[in-house]
């Protein structure tokens, strides 16, 4: 089975701080997605990979960077987090053409 | 743009009552359809999908058929459980893009 897994289910950062959020996954898929999830709104794409080193903004990527520097892994990163940002995040990667497979999630609070 | 259609919920219902949850998209091709289900506390697992007209999805006693001429993909189960108690998303892809997701359908099933 495929596993995306997440480095945290639950975070609470602060105003202003920098905060990363890691995703992994182990069947070698060449894309990986970042969502953000919020009620009434259901997913939306904030940046997406295709290949190492290479990456495509979403609809919402206004705040946000991502690096992929090794293909099973890929991180999002909130450059000055706002309350605005608080918000589930979900990980997903595919093979070209499939359907994606995602992680658990990590709901983020920014106080 | 393409873009997903899935009826409002919350969704509430009696088990073994008959579910339907109505999909409908917009694209200027024709994608791939799927349905994602999201139990409380997880990410999103691929519930059922098609890839053509005509064709049925199906899994764990859930249906959906790509409608061309209606441009759906209605969610249906005859004999909802108490264990379906979950978030319905509806998803279009086409090969080399991004998925599209609706906003989410809550369904409660109770005792």
């Amino acid at each position: 089975d495929v596993k995306v897994t997440q480095s945290s289910r639950y975070l609470v950062k602060r105003t202003g701080e920098k905060v990363f959020l890691e995703c992994v996954q182990d069947m070698d898929h060449e894309n990986m997605f970042w969502y953000r999830q919020d009620p009434g709104l259901g997913l939306r794409l904030i940046y997406f990979s295709y290949d190492v080193k290479m990456k495509e903004k979403g609809d919402i990527p206004e705040g946000y960077s991502v690096s992929r520097e090794k293909k099973e892994r890929f991180s999002l990163i909130l450059e000055s987090a706002s309350t605005n940002q608080t918000s589930m995040y979900l990980c997903a990667s595919s093979l070209v053409g499939n359907e994606q497979f995602f992680g658990p999630g990590t709901r983020l609070t920014v106080l | 743009g393409d873009s997903v259609t899935q009826m409002e919920g919350p969704v509430t219902l009696s088990e073994e009552a008959f579910l339907t949850i109505n999909c409908t998209y917009t694209a200027t091709g024709y994608p791939s359809l799927f349905w994602y289900v999201q139990y409380p506390g997880e990410g999103l697992q691929l519930l059922l999908k098609a890839t053509k007209a005509d064709d049925k999805g199906s899994n764990k006693g859930f249906e959906a058929t790509y409608r061309k001429e209606t441009t759906s993909f209605h969610l249906e189960k005859g004999s909802v459980q108490v264990s379906d108690s979950a978030v319905y998303f509806c998803a279009l892809k086409f090969t080399y893009h991004d998925m599209r997701f609706g906003a989410g359908t809550r369904l409660t099933v109770k005792p």
